[in-house]
């Protein structure tokens, strides 16, 4: 069975300013897969960043990176330079390795608000 | 990445009623279909997966019967909600899947209201 935890409901940042979003989670599979989404007041889910459990690298994609801690089990999302535009709900998710037919387990999300 | 759409975007019902979704994915070939639904403030929680051709495995709690799936394609899966109360109410969203990516897109939501 795989666990998604993110412990903070809501986190305010102000702009300009970067942002940790906590995620920890617990999993019997040897491969697997981490996510995270970003999902605005419209509802649809944006993804924002992969990161394989055998990389040796964090992920990065522009402003938006995972400090991949395997051995803490956590894999926080790291927004730099926080825009009004990234007020949304982020959700972390997981996945077994071997390819998008197998299931994304979700975390509760936490609700960012940036602040001018 | 991959274009994913749902229709409709928007439905409101009467209770009793039945209410079809249809999922497509239009430039990806969809070997399983993942079916959430999340109601107002909380996570995304899985209803169903269905492999095309195949009939779909429903999550313990989710009413098999209550929510059809039907996934007779590569591109397009359907969940009709049949006899809809109220507390169905909700908002559904598809997933695609598929061997060949890593990557997981998510159709744009469905949000369901039944009066």
């Amino acid at each position: 069975a795989q666990k998604i935890t993110q412990t903070q409901p809501g986190m305010f940042v102000q702009e300009k300013e970067a942002v940790t979003l906590d995620c920890t989670y617990d999993t019997s599979d040897p491969s697997y897969g981490l996510f995270w989404y970003k999902q605005p007041s419209s509802g649809e889910m944006i993804f924002l960043i992969y990161q394989g459990s055998y990389d040796q690298q964090n992920a990065t994609e522009g402003r938006y990176s995972l400090n991949f801690q395997k051995a803490r089990k956590s894999a926080n999302l790291v927004i730099s330079a926080s825009q009004l535009g990234d007020s949304a709900m982020y959700f972390c998710a997981m996945r077994r390795s071997g390819g998008s037919n197998y299931k994304l387990t979700f975390g509760k999300g936490t609700l960012l608000t940036v602040n001018p | 990445g991959a274009v994913v759409s749902q229709h409709p975007s928007r439905v409101i019902c009467k209770s009793g009623t039945s209410v079809k979704i249809e999922c497509r994915s239009l430039d990806f070939q969809a070997t399983t279909m993942f079916w959430y639904r999340q109601f107002p403030k909380q996570s995304l929680m899985l209803m169903a997966t269905s492999n095309e051709g195949s009939k779909a495995t429903y999550e313990q709690g989710v009413e098999k019967d209550k929510f059809l799936i039907n996934h007779a394609s590569l591109t397009l899966s359907t969940l009709t909600v049949t006899s809809a109360h109220p507390e169905d109410s909700s908002f559904y969203i598809c997933s695609p899947g598929t061997l060949n990516s890593y990557e997981q897109y998510f159709g744009p939501g469905t949000r369901l209201t039944v009066t």
